[in-house]
């Protein structure tokens, strides 16, 4: 069974440090993974995409994630956080066969000043 | 850019209420979901619809059906509504093509009285 673990349910940073958000994913297939973000009352956004090609994925307003087999992990980075990037960040697996996605419990990040 | 609209933002109903839910996408797609949106559970999916007239149930159908007359639109139905649909509503689309990206829509809350 295809599954998704996003390991913190919130994260704090402060402007201008670095963010890291951690997936951790669970498939049979050789999976696509994405990464969403969903700010206040709007829709999910989708940041970036793995689909089997580089392993470092780079995506919108500089985040980036690193597709890792061995330790079946795939965690958002950004350099230095900005206070617009403080949402809702979702972790999602696809297993391949259908265009169904299977999301993780998301990440909220905060960004204080 | 593609855009999936759903007719309302928030809504309120009562108990043993027929309730809709609608979703339109301007791009032709084939797929099209329905999501709920739980805290801390992530997005669940409760149908979706690989083309016109065709449904399959996702993981949380219970209480739903859902109906696709037209390739671009997508309604969610909940028969009687009761207090434990109370939830945000994602609609999502997508092309064929099991690793295509999904856009969703902005969401309906959806609270039942």
């Amino acid at each position: 069974a295809q599954s998704v673990t996003q390991l913190d349910s919130h994260v704090s940073v402060s402007e201008g440090t670095p963010v890291l958000l951690r997936c951790n994913y669970s498939s049979s297939y050789s999976p696509s993974l994405f990464w969403y973000v969903q700010h206040p009352n709007k829709g999910l956004q989708l940041l970036l995409k793995y689909t089997s090609a580089a392993t470092l994925v780079k995506g919108i307003n500089g985040f980036e994630a690193e597709f890792k087999k061995s330790e079946t992990s795939f965690h958002l980075t950004k350099p230095s956080a900005h206070m617009s990037d403080a949402a809702e960040y979702f972790c999602v697996v696809t297993p391949g066969g259908y265009n169904k996605l299977i999301f993780g419990a998301g990440t909220r990040l905060a960004v204080h000043p | 850019d593609v855009k999936v609209t759903q007719s309302s933002r928030y809504l309120v109903k009562r108990t043993g209420e027929k309730v809709f839910l609608e979703c339109v996408q301007d791009m032709d797609h084939e797929n099209m979901f329905w999501y709920r949106q739980d805290p801390g559970l992530g997005l669940r999916l409760i149908y979706f619809s690989y083309d016109v007239k065709m449904k399959e149930k996702g993981d949380i159908p219970e209480g739903y059906s859902v109906s696709r007359e037209k390739k671009e639109r997508f309604s969610l139905i909940l028969e009687s509504a009761s207090t434990n649909q109370t939830s945000m509503y994602l609609c999502a689309s997508s092309s064929l093509g099991a690793k295509n990206i999904q856009y969703f829509g902005a969401g309906t809350r959806l609270s039942v009285l």
